[in-house]
Order: C-alpha cells, then sequence, then structure tokens
C-alpha cells in the first residue's frame, strides 16, 4: 500500500505568518490528493482536491500544489480560526490513505 | 444542502458486531456522481477509510478492515450501513460517514457529524 507521511508533526506559528505543511507519498499518485482541515472536537472539512483545487467557501489563504509524489499546503497568512490538524490524502486508488496530521497552533 | 447522519448503538461488547447507518437528507443516494464512504479515527488519533459504495451495491473496502467489514445501501430508505464483526478495544473509535465525490477517483466532500462508539464489556 502507499504511504503517506506528512511533516511536521506540528507547528506554531504567528498570526500572519505563512504556513506550509508537506505531504509525500511512498509512490506516484498523480495529483490525486485531497487535503482536510479538523477543528478541535469537529468534524474534518475539505478544503483542497485534484492537489490544488479549492473546495468552495474555502478562503483563498489556502493553497496546494504539488504532483506525483511531493504535495504542499499553504496558508498564506495564518489566522486564529485557521487553528486545527490538517492531513492529506491519497484517493488514486483504495485504500484511501490519509496522512498522520500536522497540527497547527498560534505561537 | 445535504446533511448525512449517523445513528447506532454507543457501547458495543467485544467480539460482537458494530452496526451503523448513515441516513442521507438533502439530496439522493442514487446519483451516479457520488460513492458514500465510512472513516473512523480512534481517541487522539488520526483518521482511517474503512471502505465505499455505490447505490448500486459496487464497494470497496480496506484490506486492513475488508475480511470483517460489510457496506451495504437501501435506496429506497436513503441509507447505507457499516457492519464490524468481531470488534475488539481497537475499534473504539468515532465514526463517520461521508460522501465521495466521483472525479474520476473518490474523494470525501461531505461529512457526518459522526457517532461515537466504544468497544467495553
Amino acid at each position: 500500500d502507499i504511504q503517506m507521511t506528512q511533516s511536521p508533526s506540528s507547528l506554531s506559528a504567528s498570526v500572519g505568518d505563512r504556513v506550509t505543511i508537506t505531504c509525500r507519498a511512498s509512490q506516484g499518485i498523480s495529483n490525486y490528493l485531497a487535503w482536510y482541515q479538523q477543528k478541535p472536537g469537529k468534524v474534518p472539512k475539505l478544503l483542497i482536491y485534484a492537489a490544488s483545487t479549492l473546495q468552495s467557501g474555502v478562503p483563498s489563504r489556502f493553497g496546494g500544489s504539488g504532483s506525483g509524489t511531493d504535495f504542499t499546503l499553504t496558508i498564506s497568512s495564518l489566522q486564529p480560526e485557521d487553528v486545527a490538524t490538517y492531513y492529506c490524502q491519497k484517493y488514486n486508488s483504495a485504500p484511501q490513505t490519509f496522512g498522520q496530521g500536522t497540527k497547527v497552533e498560534i505561537k | 444542502q445535504l446533511q448525512l447522519q449517523e445513528s447506532g448503538p454507543g457501547l458495543v461488547k467485544p467480539s460482537e458486531t458494530l452496526s451503523l447507518t448513515c441516513t442521507v437528507s438533502g439530496g439522493s443516494i442514487s446519483s451516479s456522481s457520488y460513492y458514500w464512504g465510512w472513516i473512523r479515527q480512534p481517541p487522539g488519533k488520526g483518521l482511517e477509510w474503512i471502505g465505499s459504495i455505490f447505490y448500486s451495491g459496487s464497494t470497496y473496502y480496506n484490506p486492513s478492515l475488508k475480511s470483517r467489514v460489510t457496506i451495504s445501501v437501501d435506496t429506497s430508505k436513503n441509507q447505507f450501513s457499516l457492519k464490524l464483526s468481531s470488534v475488539t478495544a481497537a475499534d473504539t473509535a468515532v465514526y463517520y460517514c461521508a460522501r465521495l465525490v466521483i472525479d474520476p477517483n473518490y474523494y470525501m466532500d461531505v461529512w457526518g457529524k459522526g457517532t461515537t462508539v466504544t468497544v467495553s464489556s
């Protein structure tokens, strides 16, 4: 099975900072990658699909890039409401594996 | 607006079968544009995809759970269901149902609120 590895596992940044989260697949998955945001005690929310397509209603400060094995989620200007755990997920084939998550906190 | 709602027992005994149902409202489960799936999250841990089903009944499962999982659909009730047999404490988790967009592969765009299932005697 293809493994998904996120880095870092956690980060702390200041409001207004640019934040970058990386997701690496153990084999190529084309652009079949989604990013989800899960706020504490809440349901996961789709942010990005097809590696770089922003889901409707998601703020434009969120962006995704990458193809093949290396992917990035960027928050261009971190806001207090962005405190959450972020998960990548591959969906090129079953099983639809998630990364282990990256916890984002405000410094 | 599409909504998904999980239902089922919150407590299951070890070795028994966990059974959950997801009721879809605000849209038809019989759409050719979507799969429907189950995902779980153990306490304090990450997300694990369990399996998915098309309205026709076509299924695919996580190989790590395949021997214990059955997902079925009831289009007349706009519901789909999960059965997980021979449960242990490791199956204690929040279980989510979700809609999967076929584009052409499947990502989850709408999630239920989740239901907590505890495996304990």
